[in-house]
């Protein structure tokens, strides 16, 4: 099967401008998180939804960060305006519901911001 | 919430021993723990997982061990190969809010 897809994979941006990050979820998985990841530490949950609805956001810097999933499939996450540092990997993340465990990383977007 | 410590951040190891890395966990209600292996530039991949229910797990050459009452889990390696090359993430998840929180990772270094 397909695996989880994010475009795009790198970019470069000058603080204080905005980015958009786009993820494709494996097919039918209800599930989907974002996740940022600054060099050298884990990933940290940003935003998880359940179909179009937002589960948790508790840790979502909500005065630049925006994320949404109308359709309860594709989901955008956007930064606006960026800071330094927002540097770090973009990872989406899709799971069959909130009750399964395992969840699937995408290849993430590396961003840098100057 | 729950806080996940993992050690050592660093660890290298002679190609063919073993290799083990440590984590703790804070919140007792946490059942599942899974380890992710990511290479350079990869995505995380989930590499073996382990419930509250059971106290050791293997796969080939790879296993991981709970200890509830402790609040820590171990990821063993055994015969190292240089492809195990990578940085490990532990994590835990409760079913109170479904959220993994992971470790800081533990960057693998098999030497020739």
């Amino acid at each position: 099967e397909a695996g989880v897809a994010q475009s795009p994979r790198y970019k470069i941006i000058e603080k204080r401008q905005s980015v958009a990050f786009w993820c494709n979820p494996i097919s039918g998985h209800a599930t989907l998180y974002w996740y940022q990841q600054i060099l050298g530490q884990g990933p940290k949950l940003l935003i998880q939804f359940q179909n179009n609805g937002v589960v948790d956001d508790s840790q979502l810097p909500k005065d630049r960060f925006s994320a949404e999933r109308l359709k309860g499939v594709d989901s955008t996450l956007k930064i606006q305006p960026a800071k330094l540092e927002d540097s770090a990997v973009y990872l989406c993340a899709s799971s069959l519901d909130r009750r399964s465990e395992t969840q699937y990383f995408g290849p993430g977007t590396r961003l840098l911001v100057l | 919430g729950e806080n996940v410590e993992q050690h050592p951040s660093t660890l290298s190891v002679q190609e063919g021993d073993s290799a083990v890395i440590k984590c703790t966990y804070s919140d007792s209600a946490s059942n599942y723990f899974p380890w992710y292996k990511q290479e350079l530039g990869k995505r995380p991949q989930l590499i073996i997982d382990i419930r509250s229910n059971v106290g050791e797990k293997k796969d080939q050459r790879i296993a991981v061990t709970l200890n509830k009452t402790a609040k820590h889990f171990s990821l063993h390696i055994t015969e190292t190969q240089p492809e195990d090359s990578a940085v490990y993430f532990c994590a835990a998840r409760t079913d109170r809010d479904d959220k993994i929180i992971f470790g800081k990772g533990t960057r693998l270094h098999i030497l020739p």
